[in-house]
């Protein structure tokens, strides 16, 4: 079992859509949870940061973590064109560790 | 501020021969990380650097690989007699503070390794 389990997709939503990301883990000891954006042959953007179980909000963008399930989400509201990318889900076991743990990524577009 | 810089974004290398790739961390960041990232994989750490230290080197091939962080100067990743296989997209991100360490990393635009 991998670590970190992430649908790849690919999504095409239509403009305006909500947009619905997922992983799951498989560690218990995973702590620290991360959405990164990659463009295509680009780097990894980081977008959202949280700890722990519940909701971080910031924009159109809301990262929501249940550690008893040890699943994590990314929801995009009003979708956009510009959201077109690959949505990679990262984790480490403390905020300290030296190591991140990736999903393989989601590739979502977004049709105008 | 620049972000981490890497050089070269594409490298071709024949088999047999040595690819060196560069990463220059954000101004102010002493932590170095290398993950690579095969096609249609996620990426993969590979190893941590502080100056003139291999933290945990723990991703790294045992074979070929080597990865360094001198005093002064970018942090260089070596791969020694490259195969196919080689081939992938290297990045290097960096980060300020061993506390918050690769919650707070930075990544590159990579370099991208094609053997032939």
């Amino acid at each position: 079992q991998k670590e970190v389990e992430q649908d790849p997709g690919p999504l095409s939503v239509p403009e305006g859509a909500i947009v619905s990301l997922n992983c799951t883990y498989s560690n218990s000891a995973f702590q620290y949870f991360m959405w990164y954006r990659q463009y295509s042959r680009k780097g990894p953007e980081l977008l959202m940061y949280t700890y722990s179980s519940g909701n971080k909000e910031d924009g159109r963008f809301t990262a929501q973590v249940d550690k008893s399930s040890k699943y994590i989400s990314l929801f995009i509201r009003d979708s956009q064109p510009s959201d077109s990318a690959t949505y990679l889900c990262a984790t480490t076991t403390q905020g300290g560790s030296e190591k991140l743990v990736f999903g393989k990524g989601t590739k979502l577009t977004v049709n105008p | 501020n620049a972000g981490v810089m890497q050089n070269p974004r594409h490298l071709v290398r024949r088999r047999g021969q040595e690819a060196r790739l560069r990463c220059s961390p954000m101004k102010g960041h002493s932590h170095v990380y290398w993950y690579r990232q095969l096609p249609e994989e996620g990426l993969k750490f590979m190893v941590y650097l502080q100056k003139e230290n291999i933290i945990d080197e723990s991703g790294m091939p045992k074979e070929r690989f080597s990865a360094e962080f001198p005093k002064e100067g970018p942090s260089i990743l070596r791969i020694q007699q490259v195969v196919r296989g080689d081939s992938a997209a290297y990045f290097c991100a960096s980060s300020p503070r061993r506390d918050r360490g690769a919650t707070e990393a930075f990544f590159g635009q990579g370099t991208r390794l094609t053997v032939v």
